[in-house]
């Protein structure tokens, strides 16, 4: 079975400062015949659905805004804020999608 | 535009049974694959089950197999979720979402059902 497991469990930034995620699986996500990770980032905020923002690995969803950015590949993964908004605080989760779906524990994102 | 509409949530005694259901609209429902994920309060994310597009194929949690069974009748573009013997822990606000044909992405979700267990 895949864990998940995320870092921090919680960050405090800035405006317009940069923030950034982490995230280990516990096998690697790198599928060999089309050698594409498959992990994916989500937002969540209370009272919505999770929004996707990034999947194999660095792909950004459509309408998401630039200032997300994912990188890394096999078994460690980042998610980068660029310039944290005010409309960025959330909980983010990663995603393998490599076998079923397993999420991190997720990471809080504040404004400090 | 895609929409998944879920329902079926609400107050449940330990022990009794539940379905939930997520209704499609927006896109040919028969020809993706579908996941449902729970939120338990003050939780993270839990991937809970996933069919495929024909129904013809289920994976589960562990800590729901042999009590939660999924399944689908693309007749009525509908996703359900049959919950037997629920437990405290079950306690949660299920989403539905699709996977995307060719990218696996979870892209499309519903806005939840809540179950509570008490």
């Amino acid at each position: 079975d895949f864990v998940m497991t995320q870092s921090p469990d919680s960050l405090a930034v800035s405006l317009g400062e940069r923030a950034t995620i982490n995230c280990k699986s516990s096998q690697s996500v790198l599928y060999s015949s089309d050698n594409k990770n498959y992990l994916a980032w989500f937002q969540h905020k209370p009272g919505h659905p999770p929004k996707l923002l990034i999947y194999w690995a660095s792909t950004r969803e459509s309408g998401v805004p630039d200032r997300f950015s994912g990188s890394g590949s096999g078994t460690d993964f980042t998610l980068t804020i660029s310039s944290l908004q005010a409309e960025d605080v959330a909980v983010y989760y990663c995603q393998q999608y490599y076998f079923t779906r397993t999420f991190g524990q997720g990471t809080k994102v504040e404004i400090k | 535009q895609v929409q998944l509409v879920e329902s079926g949530g609400g107050v449940v005694q330990p022990g009794r049974s539940l379905r939930l259901s997520c209704v499609a609209s927006g896109f040919t429902f028969s020809t993706y694959a579908m996941h449902w994920v729970r939120q338990a309060p003050g939780k993270g994310l839990e991937w809970v089950a996933v069919i495929s597009y024909d129904g013809t194929n289920e994976h589960y949690v562990d800590s729901v197999k042999g009590r939660f069974t999924i399944f689908r009748d693309n007749s009525k573009n509908t996703l359900y979720l049959q919950m037997n013997s629920l437990r405290a822990e079950d306690t949660a606000v299920y989403y539905c979402t699709r996977e995307t044909i060719g990218t696996a992405k979870n892209d499309y979700w519903g806005q939840g059902t809540l179950v509570t267990v008490s």
